[in-house]
């Protein structure tokens, strides 16, 4: 059984530009979350989704967006990128709605932005 | 307002000692689930453990123990004999159990583990 695949592994962009990452969660999984990591901040939760409909968002500006599709799988975007966006971007899949299902993460998309 | 609290930054044993990884969380809830998760070199997060919060027992898996306390609200890990390929970055979690809303996951700073030979 194939893991949560994230797209892409890594990404260069210039601050201003905007980016949109992806993610494909395992199959049959229809909840999807994603989390930022950072040196200075560490983990930390940025949305998720269950079938497309975002039920839960953490404490992030506008500029971080995303969406999920109807095969489940799911993008974040990113608009007028700053230098602290820069970061490994997790994406999280699981079976079920809530915690009860065991999440499963991807092996993420390291942002630079410079 | 939830939080995890992970003090030690870094530590660093030889091979076949035992380690243990402090995890001190707080919340409001009386409803919860706490978490294990390993990150090594490659970046992906590895699940090793849940708990729930009316499920004090400890856990044994191989060398791998969990020792929950309410009454502290601890939630400790100790590796028993620990290996090189034990080295990695460890994350204490905690979810509150809301209504309809999943996926949110409040993670500890890491405590980095270096197994040395």
């Amino acid at each position: 059984k194939a893991g949560v695949t994230q797209t892409p592994r890594y990404l260069i962009k210039t601050r201003g530009q905007q980016v949109t990452l992806s993610c494909s969660p395992i199959s049959g999984h229809r909840s999807v979350s994603w989390y930022q990591q950072t040196p200075g901040q560490g983990l930390q939760f940025l949305f998720e989704y269950f079938s497309e409909t975002q039920r839960n968002k953490g404490n992030f500006p506008g500029r971080f967006s995303g969406r999920q599709f109807s095969n489940s799988r799911s993008e974040m975007n990113v608009s007028t990128l700053e230098l602290g966006d820069s970061a490994l971007y997790l994406c999280a899949s699981s079976r079920g709605r809530d915690l009860l299902y065991e999440q499963y993460f991807g092996p993420g998309t390291r942002l630079t932005v410079t | 307002a939830q939080k995890v609290t992970q003090a030690q930054t870094e530590i660093s044993v030889v091979e076949k000692e035992d380690v243990t990884l402090d995890c001190v969380y707080e919340t409001r809830d009386t409803t919860y689930y706490l978490f294990w998760y390993k990150q090594p070199p490659s970046g992906e997060l590895v699940f090793l453990i849940r708990r729930n919060s009316f499920d004090e027992q400890n856990e044994i898996s191989g060398r791998y123990s969990w020792n929950f306390q309410k009454s502290t609200s601890s939630f400790n890990f100790t590796i028993t004999a620990s290996q090189v390929v034990d080295s990695a970055v460890y994350f204490c979690a905690l979810s509150e159990v809301p209504g309809n809303q999943g996926g949110k996951l409040i993670f500890g700073q890491g405590t980095e583990l270096s197994v040395k030979p």
